[in-house]
């Protein structure tokens, strides 16, 4: 069963990118058809779908944060990636990576704070 | 921008049933998905594709569609059925993903 880890610093200043990576276990991120996916949720409140990725390398943003957003995939680690730039406190989230529908990851809090 | 429309609560006792309502234009045309989300944890998924259930997901839960409306049926709700629950789908194009805004089932 595949298993996903969110990793990366949990406090990222203003003004600057924040930087997540999704260790993915128990399958290879290239093979198959699946859609990988970031995904947030400020305390508190409703998750929110940031974006995602296709196998084929394809990806999907969010139209609200897509001037900010890029996703990547690194077959050789088994990992994708979140880059957000310009960061405000707005930001700070439990940020969620998922395959599809029915795997996700645990979650890791971002704090965006000076 | 397109939004998936929820309750923001609904409250039943237990051994009653619980429907949560979720609304869009484009649900005729895309499948809508729900997830249990309990404090602390990340979301389960508890149905797919309208109304498939996951292996693992009690038969109490349930999902149908109804033209812009799909729906969660929880059946005989236990106390450990209280969580948040959100509907998810995509625009009409399917290119992007929405998630509705969540209603909490109270079990009273």
């Amino acid at each position: 069963q595949v298993q996903l880890q969110e990793s990366g610093p949990g406090l990222v200043k203003p003004s600057q990118t924040l930087s997540l990576t999704c260790t993915v276990s128990g399958g290879s991120i290239s093979s198959g058809s699946y859609y990988w996916s970031w995904i947030r949720q400020p305390a508190g409140k409703g998750l929110e779908w940031i974006g995602r990725i296709y196998t084929s390398g394809s990806t999907n943003y969010n139209p609200s944060l897509k001037s900010r957003v890029t996703i990547s995939v690194d077959t050789s680690k088994n990992q994708f990636s979140l880059k957000l730039s310009s960061v405000t406190a707005a930001d700070t989230a439990v940020y969620y990576c998922a395959r599809d529908q029915a795997s996700w990851g645990q979650g890791t809090l971002v704090t965006v704070s000076s | 921008s397109y939004e998936l429309t929820q309750p923001p609560s609904v409250s039943v006792s237990p051994g009653q049933t619980a429907r949560i309502t979720c609304s869009a234009d484009a649900l005729p045309k895309q499948y809508a998905y729900w997830y249990q989300q309990k404090p602390g944890q990340a979301p389960v998924l508890v149905i797919y594709k309208d109304s498939e259930r996951p292996s693992g997901i009690p038969e109490r839960f349930s999902g149908s569609s109804s033209g812009t409306t799909v729906t969660l049926t929880i059946s005989g709700v236990q106390a450990e059925d209280e969580a948040d629950y959100y509907c998810q789908s995509a625009d009409s194009s399917g290119t992007h993903v929405v998630f509705g805004g969540g209603t909490k089932l109270t079990v009273l």
